[in-house]
């Protein structure tokens, strides 16, 4: 059974500082992945997703994730955060194998950002 | 509001007793979703639905548990017998097509087991 790891469980930074959240998983074969999004008080959203060709992906309010194979991950980044980003963000991944419809999460990372 | 719908947002329930959760989708959406989420952790998958048809359980539903989609629209996910355990956020999404890649989460119902 696949897994996913987010080694941050909860990262702290300043306004205009670089982000970075780590996902690894854990599957044998082609997945498809994904990073959600939940701002307090509100439902998941999604963030972004891979699922073929370019493994940078991009994704809205300018954030982006790079799908690296050799090593498992799909990490999220963004180059400049603001208050709003304050949130916590999950990482979900889906076997590409016909019939599979269901998501693995990560156990999140919750990020504040200080003003 | 056309997303995904689910009532009660909270529900606070006495161990022992039965609960009933409500979740309508967006209305094109043949496909259902229900997820549990606890303190901590992320989502974890429940069952989903094509349809009416309910097409995959995880081991996590236990025989306590049953979820229907009796017309393909609105779902129900009803607990017997709660238990302390089943405290948690409860979240149905919705999707059309290859579900995965397509998912819209509802604000979920919290339930708490006294």
């Amino acid at each position: 059974a696949q897994s996913v790891s987010q080694h941050n469980h909860h990262v702290i930074l300043s306004e205009a500082a670089s982000l970075e959240l780590g996902c690894n998983y854990s599957y044998g074969g082609t997945v498809n992945l994904f990073w959600y999004v939940q701002y307090p008080g509100q439902h998941l959203q999604l963030l972004l997703k891979y699922f073929s060709g370019d493994p940078l992906v991009k994704g809205i309010k300018g954030f982006e994730a790079e799908f690296i194979k050799s090593k498992f991950s799909f990490n999220l980044r963004k180059p400049s955060v603001q208050w709003s980003d304050t949130a916590e963000y999950f990482c979900a991944v889906n076997p590409t194998n016909f019939g599979n419809e269901k998501l693995t999460f990560g156990t999140g990372t919750r990020l504040t950002i200080i003003p | 509001d056309t997303g995904v719908s689910q009532n009660p947002r909270h529900k606070i329930t006495k161990r022992g007793q039965n609960v009933t959760f409500r979740c309508d989708p967006i209305s094109e959406h043949n496909r259902l979703y229900w997820y549990r989420q606890t303190l901590g952790q992320g989502p974890e998958f429940l069952t989903y639905f094509q349809n009416e048809a309910q097409l995959e359980k995880s081991r996590l539903l236990s025989d306590r548990f049953s979820a229907e989609r009796p017309k393909g629209s609105f779902s129900t996910l009803e607990i017997q017998r709660t238990e302390q355990g089943d405290s948690a956020m409860y979240l149905c999404a919705s999707s059309l097509g290859q579900g995965a890649l397509g998912y819209t989460f509802g604000s979920g119902t919290r339930l708490t087991v006294v």
